[in-house]
């Protein structure tokens, strides 16, 4: 069965730190993964998935099967970045499994 | 573009009632998926619908029933409502299944509370 664990509920960094968000899976096929974002009092939203292998607003992610993780880097946090973060991961069969979460706080 | 929207944005019900929640998908999506949050959970998927059929279903009960319609917008129906049925119900609508550039697009949710 496929399980996508996010470890920290909460994280505060200071602005300008770098910042590093959790995100371990389980699946037995091969994962697709994305990480959402939610802003305040807006949706949910795709901030970046794996096979674009891009940068969106600074934020990385790097997929490693050798360790089943998927975490989501920023070298320099900004105030704008507070947010819920949700790590996921796509079956074949076009849903998405969401982790419970990270609330990123950046203290100004 | 309006995005995807939904309707109700809060609905309050009693344990027992049926509730019918309605998502309008992005014009030109013909995917139509439904997520159940609780507080302080990650989304957790219920339904999936392509072309008016059922594509996925999730770990939930037979209460829990949905369809989509012509026109891809789809409903959430709800029977017999516990207070554990109290949550944030997303739906997310995508172009295809089962493409690598397919992205799900969310709505802002219905707030349901089962009192």
């Amino acid at each position: 069965a496929q399980r996508v664990t996010q470890p920290e509920k909460l994280l505060s960094v200071f602005k300008g730190a770098p910042v590093e968000l959790k995100c371990n899976y389980s699946y037995s096929g091969s994962p697709e993964l994305f990480w959402y974002v939610q802003y305040s009092r807006q949706r949910l939203q795709l901030l970046l998935r794996h096979i674009s292998r891009e940068s969106i607003k600074g934020f990385t992610a790097d997929l490693n099967k050798g360790e089943t993780s998927f975490h989501l880097k920023k070298p320099f946090a900004q105030e704008e970045d507070s947010a819920m973060y949700y790590c996921a991961l796509r079956t074949g069969a076009n849903n998405l499994f969401f982790g419970t979460g990270t609330r990123l706080t950046v203290i100004p | 573009d309006a995005g995807v929207t939904q309707s109700p944005t809060h609905l309050i019900k009693t344990r027992g009632q049926h509730v019918t929640l309605r998502c309008s998908p992005i014009s030109g999506h013909k995917s139509v998926s439904w997520y159940q949050q609780v507080l302080g959970q990650g989304p957790q998927f219920i339904f999936q619908y392509y072309e008016k059929e059922e594509r996925g279903r999730g770990n939930f009960p037979d209460r829990f029933s949905a369809r989509q319609f012509p026109n891809y917008s789809s409903e959430l129906n709800v029977n017999a409502l516990l207070l554990g049925d109290s949550a944030l119900y997303l739906c997310a609508s995508s172009p295809e299944l089962g493409s690598a550039k397919n992205i799900q697009y969310f709505g802002a949710g219905t707030r349901l509370s089962v009192l």
